[in-house]
């Protein structure tokens, strides 16, 4: 079964600074999909990023960026001139691609960093 | 564009009560699922479907009851309430056709949270 590990419970930065959550995945799949969800005090759960496994350029969106290492099974996400709409849980999650041979349905979600961004 | 619904938001119930909670999504989406988060556990699949008629268990099935007559609609039950599943509630569904946009993500509703005394 996949696991993925966020070792990082809390992180803080400062506004406007870069700050980077770190996620490392373990599978022995080829096919597969790896995100990034937010979720705000308001506990809605929020797409940030998603990350094809078999596309090596990493991933943008915005301030929001990821380092995909597909060797080393890792997976960071990059927040750059960090706001304070940008304080919330980050979950690192991975799911099994539709090639796998596996079940592609299940998320396997990271327990989670808390983010404080600092005025 | 309601997406996925959940109700209620909020509910107590005391030990040995049955409930359900409500979920429906108006994405057409074929699979569909129930996550619990608690605190520094991150979020656990209770069951999932792939289609009407179709269930399975997830990591941590127990005490929970789930059924899909639809496409829609997804309620889980919880069929003797127990303080262990005071929780936060997820339902989240998603598409599982080709690798279009937003192949593999999950949608998720609000959340529920459930108290049990």
């Amino acid at each position: 079964a996949q696991t993925v590990t966020q070792s990082q419970p809390e992180m803080s930065v400062q506004e406007a600074e870069t700050v980077t959550l770190s996620c490392t995945y373990d599978t022995s799949e080829s096919d597969y999909y790896l995100f990034w969800y937010k979720q705000p005090p308001s506990r809605q759960m929020i797409l940030v990023i998603r990350q094809e496994a078999y596309k090596q350029q990493n991933a943008t969106e915005n301030r929001f960026s990821v380092n995909f290492q597909k060797a080393a099974k890792s997976f960071s996400l990059k927040i750059s001139d960090s706001q304070l709409g940008d304080a919330a849980m980050y979950f690192c999650a991975y799911r099994s691609g539709p090639n796998s041979g596996g079940s592609n349905y299940k998320l396997t979600f990271g327990k989670g960093t808390l983010l404080t961004v600092n005025p | 564009n309601a997406g996925v619904t959940q109700t209620p938001k909020f509910q107590v119930l005391k030990t040995g009560q049955s409930m359900t909670l409500q979920c429906a999504q108006d994405m057409n989406h074929e699979y569909m699922s129930w996550y619990r988060q608690d605190p520094g556990m991150g979020l656990r699949l209770i069951h999932y479907s792939v289609g009407a008629g179709i269930t399975d268990q997830g990591e941590v099935p127990n005490g929970y009851n789930v059924s899909r007559s639809t496409t829609e609609d997804f309620p889980l039950r919880l069929l003797s309430a127990a303080p262990s599943q005071t929780s936060v509630y997820f339902c989240a569904s998603s598409s599982l056709m080709d690798r279009g946009l937003n192949y593999g993500e999950l949608f998720f509703g609000e959340g529920s949270r459930l108290t049990v005394l």
